[in-house]
């Protein structure tokens, strides 16, 4: 979906550097969302944002940060990078008001190799 | 969120219709079907939902059932660049906490 975007698309890293994810939308959005995918599994969540002021840990957040730097962006940073978080990193934003049916719409990935 | 089961891999013919089914038998009543699609490698494509009634959009069709154990996905011509992962989920009302949970899901293979 185009109004998600995700920089880099792809990138290769070192063992201990520390990278950023960025992730823009401009649906307008409240929630805001960190997936990462492994080959043959689902998507785990990492962290995930309500608004500007409130974020939480996903089921995977040991070595992540996020940071939300105003409603249309959400960065993931990896502190020191180790090979085992090579995946697919996907972000999301949700359309959810407090009621009802709530749809997440995932920008295009970003492939990260980590040697 | 309910659990859902759907076949591992289908396959369709180009210009046919693709009709995935998903059991949910535990759905509860505050409970929607999703349907998220994710071709290779790219990011998921949600496609439709619903909480009890027939629903219709420029992508899909979605088919529940009265007793809402079980529903399917209707594409109606199916093309080539349908070949994907397709997923059910069940998610509450009210879930709080966001997260999508996506299961093995069904690779529907179109074919010329």
């Amino acid at each position: 979906d185009a109004d998600v975007t995700q920089t880099p698309r792809n990138r290769i890293t070192k063992t201990g550097k520390r990278i950023m994810l960025e992730c823009s939308q401009t649906k307008g959005h409240d929630r805001m969302y960190w997936y990462r995918q492994d080959p043959g599994l689902g998507l785990r969540l990492i962290y995930y944002s309500f608004d500007v002021k409130d974020i939480n840990k996903g089921e995977i957040s040991d070595g992540y940060s996020v940071s939300r730097q105003a409603q249309a962006k959400f960065s993931l940073s990896l502190e020191s990078a180790i090979p085992n978080q090579t995946a697919l990193y996907f972000c999301a934003t949700s359309d959810w008001t407090g009621w009802g049916a709530e749809t997440q719409y995932f920008g295009p990935g970003t492939r990260l190799l980590v040697l | 969120d309910a659990k859902t089961t759907q076949p591992t891999s289908m396959d369709c013919a180009e210009g046919r219709a693709a009709n995935l089914p998903c059991n949910h038998s535990t759905i509860s009543g505050n409970e929607y079907v999703y349907w998220y699609r994710q071709i290779h490698s790219q990011g998921p494509q949600y496609i439709i939902h619903g909480l009890k009634n027939n629903e219709t959009n420029e992508m899909a069709s979605l088919i529940i059932t009265e007793d809402r154990k079980s529903s399917t996905l209707i594409l109606p011509h199916a093309t080539l660049r349908d070949t994907a992962v397709y997923y059910c989920i069940v998610r509450r009302l009210y879930n709080q906490g966001g997260k999508l949970i996506f299961g093995q899901g069904t690779e529907l293979s179109v074919k010329p």
